[in-house]
């Protein structure tokens, strides 16, 4: 069984300003984890993914993510805030080495104010 | 590479009636998920196709819903007799590799809205 939690169904940031968003999971096998972004009334795309190999992973856009076996977490960082990074960001976790379905997250609402 | 296509965009449909809803995974893809967003939630796993086989159906209601991804053409999703708790996102995602989660392509999504 797998699941995942977002800590923060909201976050609001200044433009310029370092973004954290939460994510902790919890998986029964070694976990692929993923960090997707939606625009509104867009699809999905894929921001990272850890996959065991560097537990930092580092994305498109200037995000990162750090997986932490020990906390089970996988938090998604930005160091500076953009306009543009207003979404709705997923954390979604899979078992590595099965065909399988991802389990999503219930999301995270990132506001980017000036 | 047109990515995953999926149509329509928007879909409107009265209670009782189908709704049928496509993808087109990328080239040389052959495995398509299909997962379901309702208002203000994460997805929700649906289906995992390869060609003219149903993998993994866990997610799929048991009554009125149905998926196929034939030989030839794209995966539909096929939902009879519609109600208004269908209305959601359906996306479909789709992926060279089924057996190493190296993540999907997602399409844009169809929007059911029941009326």
């Amino acid at each position: 069984a797998q699941s995942v939690t977002q800590l923060d169904s909201h976050v609001s940031v200044s433009e310029g300003t370092p973004v954290l968003l939460r994510c902790n999971y919890s998986s029964s096998y070694s976990p692929s984890l993923f960090w997707y972004v939606q625009h509104p009334n867009k699809g999905l795309q894929l921001l990272l993914k850890y996959t065991s190999a560097a537990t930092l992973v580092k994305g498109i856009n200037g995000f990162e993510a750090e997986f932490k076996k020990s906390e089970t977490s996988f938090h998604l960082t930005k160091p500076s805030a953009h306009m543009s990074d207003a979404a709705e960001y997923f954390c979604v976790v899979s078992p590595i080495g099965t065909a399988s379905k991802l389990t999503f997250g219930t999301g995270t609402r990132l506001q980017v104010t000036l | 590479n047109a990515g995953v296509m999926q149509n329509p965009r928007h879909l409107v449909r009265r209670r009782g009636q189908e709704a049928r809803l496509r993808c087109s995974p990328m080239k040389g893809h052959s495995h398509v998920y299909w997962y379901r967003q309702l208002p203000e939630e994460g997805l929700k796993f649906m289906v995992y196709l390869q060609k003219e086989n149903i993998i993994d159906e866990s997610g799929m209601p048991k009554e009125r819903f149905s998926a196929e991804f034939p030989k030839e053409g794209p995966s539909i999703l096929r939902i009879q007799q519609v109600v208004r708790g269908d209305s959601a996102a359906y996306f479909c995602a789709s992926s060279a590799e089924g057996t190493r989660n190296y993540g999907y392509t997602f399409g844009s999504g169809t929007r059911l809205t029941v009326v």
